[in-house]
């Protein structure tokens, strides 16, 4: 069966740091890959998606990047971390657009 | 913002049935009805989906009405690990940009 791991599972971290989000998926090749924020008490907001390695789509402009170096592995980073970064950041796969996304334990990333 | 109303929460007996409500009455035919759960803390867990037939799984049923204005997700015979927030979702498929809109939800307790 599938799995997806987030980690770290909470984070905190001084405004101005750079920021590394990993997030790796197992037993399926080639998934969909999303990075989402939930901000408290509200919908989620899609970040970024791939469809396949190097192969990055952005959905907001902000401070955030994405990669992805391997097929099932996506990456969120910041070189400069903003106190509005802050909130609840998942990571998601889909075996394709046309199926349900399956969402990580996600990370809780607080910005001092 | 959500294309879904739900009841902000709903309790119901442990071992009884949980009927879930939503309505999406400005649904699109190409749009699927999702069903996720969050626990606190948790990343969402998918339930569910489907566009216009009942569907079954080994979680949920789901009963889609047939002018796909409001459906129901019928959790069998709840436990006290089903109590979570719900959400219903209506979605596009092949929209990768489409950002999951969670509304608020119908909170479930299920109690001993």
């Amino acid at each position: 069966s599938q799995t997806i791991h987030q980690w770290p599972a909470t984070l905190v971290q001084p405004v101005g740091s750079p920021l590394s989000l990993e997030c790796t998926v197992e037993g399926t090749s080639n998934p969909n890959l999303y990075w989402y924020r939930q901000a408290a008490g509200r919908g989620l907001q899609l970040l970024f998606y791939s469809v396949g390695i190097g192969q990055i789509s952005s959905e907001v402009p902000q401070n955030l990047s994405a990669s992805r170096p391997q097929d099932r592995q996506f990456i969120l980073s910041s070189k400069k971390l903003l106190l509005s970064d802050s909130g609840f950041y998942l990571c998601a796969w889909s075996v394709s657009s046309n199926q349900p996304q399956h969402f990580g334990d996600g990370t809780r990333l607080s910005i001092l | 913002d959500a294309k879904t109303t739900q009841p902000t929460s709903m309790d119901c007996a442990e071992g009884r049935a949980a009927n879930l409500p939503c309505n999406h009455s400005t649904i699109s035919g190409n749009e699927y009805v999702y069903w996720y759960r969050q626990i606190h803390s948790q990343g969402p867990q998918y339930i569910i989906h489907g566009l216009k037939n009942n569907e079954t799984n080994e979680m949920a049923s789901l009963i889609i009405t047939e002018d796909r204005k409001s459906s129901t997700l019928i959790l069998p015979h709840a436990t006290l690990r089903d109590t979570a927030v719900y959400y219903c979702i209506v979605r596009a498929g092949g929209d990768y940009g489409q950002n999951f809109v969670f509304g608020p939800g119908t909170r479930l307790s299920v109690l001993p």
